[in-house]
């Protein structure tokens, strides 16, 4: 089975603060995906990274998938507390499903 | 709109009772999931269907079976629930057959307390 760790998985801060969530493996992916859950709701797609050293930018959301695709990272800047929610990477194999990290639960505190 | 429906938001039930979730997709995908989702341990597939009448084993299907009679829809069974069935439990859909990085669209999630 393949893991993807995910790092933090809490983090509290203070508005306008920055903050990065880490998600490793030690399996190669063919792609990765970042999704957001806030309370009673289903996950929401955030991006897809396909190519290594990729970056995207989503406002203050900037993705990064790593050279060798094993890992990814996401950067906040200055969090706001419409940030706060469950950041969930996905990493595919390309065996057609996905397999999710355990979640970072974000809180940004006014 | 891209819409996934499950047919509970909170169900109680008790041990040995045979339990059905619903899901219901309005995109005409071909693809279909279930996950169950715990704390700390994210989302883990359970069964996933990528046509009607088509159906896969995901990483943790014991205790479980599902069925698709129709392209739209997408049934979770617990034949003989159990505590540690207690779970939320998240149906999705996506696009293209085959296409792992495709969006999946996620319903609200059913929260399933097994007593």
């Amino acid at each position: 089975t393949q893991l993807l760790e995910q790092s933090p998985q809490f983090l509290s801060i203070q508005e306008g603060e920055n903050l990065t969530v880490y998600c490793n493996s030690s399996s190669v992916f063919s792609s990765l995906q970042w999704y957001r859950q806030e309370p009673g709701e289903g996950p929401v797609l955030l991006v897809t990274v396909v190519t290594g050293g990729e970056v995207k930018k989503l406002k203050r959301l900037t993705f990064q998938f790593g050279d060798a695709r094993k890992d990814s990272s996401l950067h906040i800047t200055a969090a706001q507390p419409g940030d706060t929610g469950l950041y969930l990477c996905a990493g595919d194999w390309g065996a057609q499903k996905l397999v999710f990290g355990q979640g970072t639960r974000l809180t940004i505190n006014p | 709109d891209v819409k996934v429906t499950q047919s509970s938001r909170y169900l109680v039930k008790r041990t040995g009772e045979k339990v059905f979730l619903e899901c219901v997709q309005d995109m005409d995908h071909e693809n279909m999931f279930w996950y169950r989702q715990d704390p700390g341990l994210g989302l883990r597939l359970i069964y996933f269907s990528y046509d009607v009448k088509m159906k896969e084993k995901g990483d943790i299907p014991e205790g479980y079976s599902v069925s698709r009679e129709k392209k739209e829809r997408f049934s979770l069974i617990l034949e003989s629930a159990s505590t540690n069935q207690t779970s939320m439990y998240l149906c999705a859909s996506s696009l293209l057959a085959g296409g792992a990085t495709d969006t999946q669209y996620f319903g609200p999630g059913t929260r399933l307390t097994v007593l």
